[in-house]
């Protein structure tokens, strides 16, 4: 099976300054990687993804990394904003399937 | 923005009663699904359908559980006889294509069992 973690469950970061949030996962043989942003009461809204066959991905303000040697994922967010406040999940799919594995979740808190 | 809708957004059900979760998942979309989240913990994978039939399911979706897509729009979660520990957010999402962008998910139904 599959099992995906955060590293941190809290990380608070000042406005303005840049945020990393970290994310391991086991199987080899995932191939396709979304990170999920979860306000309060809301559903997971899709930021950013990245398949197996790159190492890297940028969206607006964001930035996926993918270290498939050490099987390690990151969401880069610059000049995080008092918006960009909500738990931060990955999501890992394997074999070419549709199944999203969870992460437990990084609770991303932004100070004035 | 299209979105994925559910509804009730909160459910209230006594123990042993039948719940039927409704979503409507945006409309060019494939493949549904259904997640779940108790309180606190990790967003967890249900049943994926495609082509009006389950294509996989967790070791959660039980006999209990069951899915169905009625009619062209709505793809719903029954749930035959609820149990304390069925009390979640219930999550449906839509997507496109087989792990494609736009894998996009509904805001969700608390489920709440008492």
């Amino acid at each position: 099976g599959e099992s995906v973690g955060l590293h941190l469950p809290t990380l608070s970061v000042q406005e303005g300054d840049n945020s990393i949030i970290n994310c391991a996962y086991s199987n080899s043989a995932s191939d396709y990687f979304i990170w999920y942003k979860q306000e309060s009461g809301k559903g997971p809204q899709f930021i950013i993804d990245i398949r197996s066959n790159m190492d890297k991905r940028q969206g607006q303000r964001v930035t996926v990394l993918l270290n498939k040697t050490v099987k390690h994922l990151s969401l880069q967010i610059a000049a995080t904003q008092p918006g960009d406040s909500a738990v931060y999940f990955c999501a890992v799919s394997t074999g070419g399937g549709n199944k999203l594995t969870f992460g437990t979740g990084t609770q991303l808190k932004v100070e004035l | 923005e299209p979105e994925v809708t559910q509804t009730p957004s909160h459910q209230v059900t006594q123990m042993g009663q039948e719940v039927i979760l409704r979503c409507v998942p945006i409309s060019n979309h494939l493949y549904f699904y259904w997640y779940r989240q108790i309180l606190g913990q990790k967003v967890e994978f249900l049943v994926s359908f495609y082509n009006n039939e389950i294509s996989e399911k967790s070791e959660i979706f039980d006999d209990q559980f069951s899915v169905e897509r009625p009619d062209g729009s709505n793809f719903t979660l029954k749930i035959r006889s609820t149990k304390l520990e069925d009390s979640a957010m219930y999550f449906c999402a839509s997507s496109e294509l087989l792990q494609g962008r736009g894998y996009t998910f509904g805001s969700g139904t608390r489920l709440t069992v008492v």
